[in-house]
């Protein structure tokens, strides 16, 4: 089936740098990426969408230069938290749709960020 | 604004209980519909899924899902749970047939079975 990881899975940086989490997609072309954040106890919340080649479609609410994506490839796509701050601390999972996966949204493990 | 709804935040059952989780939506259009577990400590995975055709649909590990349009429901249900099955589970809804659209989850609901 199709797999998608994440790097890292965990990470924990301080307040005012950057990090930045990838995506990839291990056995097929993802065409579209997506980018949530999903709080304890708390349901998915999509942040963005990107598509291989072209700027990331965010959602409403959602500081686009803050949370940097870029989909350069069809098999990486990466997510970069610009000067963190505690809140920003959260689960980010990426999931990614593309040939081959009958158009189902495949999940990355998702990436533990502790901002102290 | 599309929305989806979990009813229930936490359910408790003893192994062997039925299941039954309620999924609504608010769109009057087409949609695909999922449900997906999430384990603890592991990622999202899918159990089932509708895009068309026979409203009844069957997952992985005997669950299996109603999509009742007239009602804009789509519950997931198992007829016997086990303590395996303690989980979260998600519902979520893409609108259209834009295959590589985005999903709309519902809160998720917290699934406990007691041995």
């Amino acid at each position: 089936g199709a797999v998608v990881s994440q790097h890292p899975s965990w990470v924990i940086c301080k307040s005012g740098t950057s990090v930045k989490i990838e995506c990839r997609s291990l056995d097929f072309q993802a065409t579209t990426m997506f980018w949530y954040r999903q709080f304890p106890k708390q349901s998915l919340m999509l942040m963005a969408t990107s598509n291989e080649g072209s700027k990331a479609t965010y959602e409403q609410g959602v500081e686009k230069d803050k949370f940097l994506i870029n989909h350069a490839s069809l098999t990486l796509s990466t997510l970069t938290v610009t000067s963190a701050h505690p809140e920003d601390s959260s689960f980010y999972i990426c999931s990614a749709v593309g040939t081959g996966t009958t158009y189902e949204q495949y999940f990355g493990p998702g990436t533990r960020l502790t901002v102290t | 604004a599309q929305s989806v709804s979990q009813h229930n935040h936490h359910v408790i059952l003893s192994e062997a209980a039925s299941l039954e989780l309620g999924c609504n939506y608010s769109y009057g259009g087409t949609v695909n519909l999922f449900w997906y577990v999430q384990y603890p400590g592991q990622h999202l995975q899918l159990l089932l899924k509708y895009f068309s055709g026979d409203p009844l649909v069957k997952g992985i590990k005997g669950f299996e899902a109603e999509f009742i349009k007239s009602k804009f429901s789509f519950n997931l249900r198992k007829p016997s749970v086990q303590w395996s099955d303690t989980a979260e589970y998600f519902c979520a809804v893409r609108l259209g047939n834009n295959q590589g659209g985005k999903l709309i989850f519902g809160q998720g609901t917290e699934l406990s079975v007691k041995p």
